[in-house]
C-alpha cells in the first residue's frame, strides 16, 4: 500500500525543546516537501529536498532543520529557536521535483502544540 | 515573489447550489496551477491541475477550473454541489516549489 505516512499524528512540546517529525514515503519519489498549515494562511514551504543528501530553504525555513539521509525519508526537527511553532505539518513528495511539471502528494499530517 | 491569492476565506451554500472559487496569481514565466482539497480528517488531495493545452480542465468529483491567462486566474466550479464537497480548497501555482493560497472553507447545507 503505497503512500506518505508522518508520525506521530500529535506531538506535544515544550518550551525550549526541540521536537522531530517524521516523514517517511515508499512511493519511489526522489522530491520531498514540508509545509506549514496555519488557518487563513494556507501552505508555506518550509524546506525541500529534491535529492538523496541536498535540500534548500523554502519561505519560512528559520527555526526548522531538516536531512535527507535516505531517500525514503525527510525527517523535520522544529528547533527551539522557531518562536511560534504551533501549526499543522505537511509532508508532501514528488516523483523528481525538477522539473515544473509535477503533481504533489501529501502526507496525514502532524500537528504540534506547544505546551 | 510569486504569489496566490484567495478571494473567499469561508464559503457557505446550500445542496444543488453551483460554486465558483477564485483563485488569482503572480508568477514570472510558465505557470502551472493546482486545486487541492483537504476534506475533515484527511490527506490534502489533488482535485484537478493545469500545465498546458485547453484552458478549461476537468477533475475528480465533477469539479472544473478555467485558466485564464490574461486574469492571471484560476477559478474553480462545480455546477451543483453536494454535502459531502464540505471541505477546505486550496490553489497552488508554481512548480516543484509551489505557492499556495490561504484556503477557502466551504460549508454545504443539506
Amino acid at each position: 500500500d503505497g503512500g506518505i505516512t508522518q508520525s506521530p499524528k500529535y506531538l506535544f512540546r515544550k518550551e525550549g525543546q526541540n521536537v522531530t517529525l517524521s516523514c517517511e514515503q515508499n512511493l519511489n519519489h526522489d522530491a520531498m516537501y514540508w509545509y506549514r498549515q496555519d488557518p487563513g494562511q494556507g501552505l508555506r514551504l518550509i524546506y525541500y529536498s529534491q535529492i538523496v543528501n541536498d535540500f534548500q530553504k523554502g519561505d519560512i525555513a528559520e527555526g526548522y532543520s531538516v536531512s535527507r539521509e535516505k531517500k525514503e525519508s525527510f525527517p523535520l526537527t522544529v528547533t527551539s529557536a522557531q518562536k511560534n511553532p504551533t501549526a499543522f505539518y505537511l509532508c508532501a513528495s514528488s516523483i523528481r521535483g525538477a522539473t515544473r511539471q509535477e503533481t504533489q502528494y501529501f502526507g496525514p499530517g502532524t500537528r504540534l502544540l506547544v505546551l | 515573489a510569486q504569489s496566490v491569492s484567495q478571494h473567499n476565506h469561508h464559503v457557505i451554500l446550500s445542496e444543488a447550489a453551483s460554486l465558483e472559487l477564485g483563485c488569482n496569481y503572480s508568477y514570472g514565466g510558465t505557470v502551472n496551477l493546482f486545486w487541492y482539497v483537504q476534506y475533515p480528517g484527511q490527506h490534502l488531495q489533488l482535485l484537478l491541475k493545469y500545465f498546458s493545452g485547453d484552458p478549461l480542465v476537468k477533475g475528480i468529483k465533477g469539479f472544473e477550473a478555467e485558466f485564464i491567462k490574461s486574469k492571471f486566474s484560476f477559478n474553480l466550479r462545480k455546477p451543483s454541489v453536494q454535502w459531502s464537497d464540505t471541505a477546505e480548497y486550496f490553489c497552488g501555482a508554481g512548480g516543484n516549489k509551489l505557492t499556495f493560497g490561504g484556503g477557502t472553507r466551504v460549508l454545504v447545507k443539506p
